[in-house]
């Protein structure tokens, strides 16, 4: 299986700032990367495909970029409701392995 | 847009197995992948894996090889995933899914505990 790895596991920042999280896959994965959101008690939510294309109605703050083995999530002008959890996650032929997680915290 | 009602709750004692359903209701399903993910109490997600109804082939990931299958019945858009040798450590919500042939899982359950306790 191809491995995920994801950093930092947790990161602090203020409403307003601009945070950056990596992904990185043990081979290349070309651009089968998605980027989801999720909060305590909820399923995750889709915010990119593709590892660059923003799902619709995701705010355009969120963005993604890379290819092959790294990638990138930027969240710019954080808002109160971007404080969540945030995955990676490979997805080629139907297999789909995901990053450890990274933990958005004010 | 598809909706993906899973089955409920379930303890089960170790060593024991356990099925899950997932009825997708008002969309395809045949032609999708149906994909199967948990997360452990304060945990990460875990793609277990995934099946595309219309081949009825599954893929599973290594670390649950041999001890999980996933079906699908497309007659009534209907995917289950039965998880055997159940251990206090398969404690988790499990979600299933649905993506596009070449998209992530876009549209998700709203998850199905499994607490394995003796």
């Amino acid at each position: 299986d191809i491995q995920m790895t994801q950093s930092p596991s947790t990161l602090s920042a203020f409403v307003g700032d601009t945070v950056t999280i990596t992904c990185r896959a043990s081979q290349s994965i070309s651009t089968w990367l998605a980027w989801f959101q999720q909060k305590p008690g909820k399923a995750p939510k889709v915010l990119i495909s593709k590892a660059s294309n923003l799902k619709s109605g995701v705010p355009s703050r969120f963005s993604g970029s890379g290819s092959g083995t790294e990638f990138t999530l930027t969240i710019s002008s954080l808002q109160p409701d971007d404080f969540a959890t945030y995955y990676c996650q490979q997805y080629n032929s139907y297999s789909g392995t995901f990053g450890q997680g990274t933990k958005l915290e004010i | 847009q598809v909706q993906l009602i899973q089955s409920g709750a379930e303890v089960k004692k170790p060593g024991s197995s356990v099925r899950v359903s997932c009825e997708a209701s008002g969309d395809a399903f045949s032609t999708y992948i149906i994909t199967w993910v948990r997360q452990a109490p304060g945990q990460g997600l875990e793609w277990m894996g995934g099946i595309i109804p219309i081949f009825n082939t599954a893929n599973y990931a290594q670390n649950f090889q041999g001890r999980v299958t996933i079906i699908a019945d497309e007659s009534t858009k209907t995917a289950y995933m039965e998880l055997s040798s159940l251990r206090s450590e398969d404690t988790a919500v499990y979600f299933c899914a649905r993506g596009g042939i070449t998209g992530p899982p876009d549209s998700w359950g709203q998850g199905t505990l499994v607490t394995v306790s003796s």
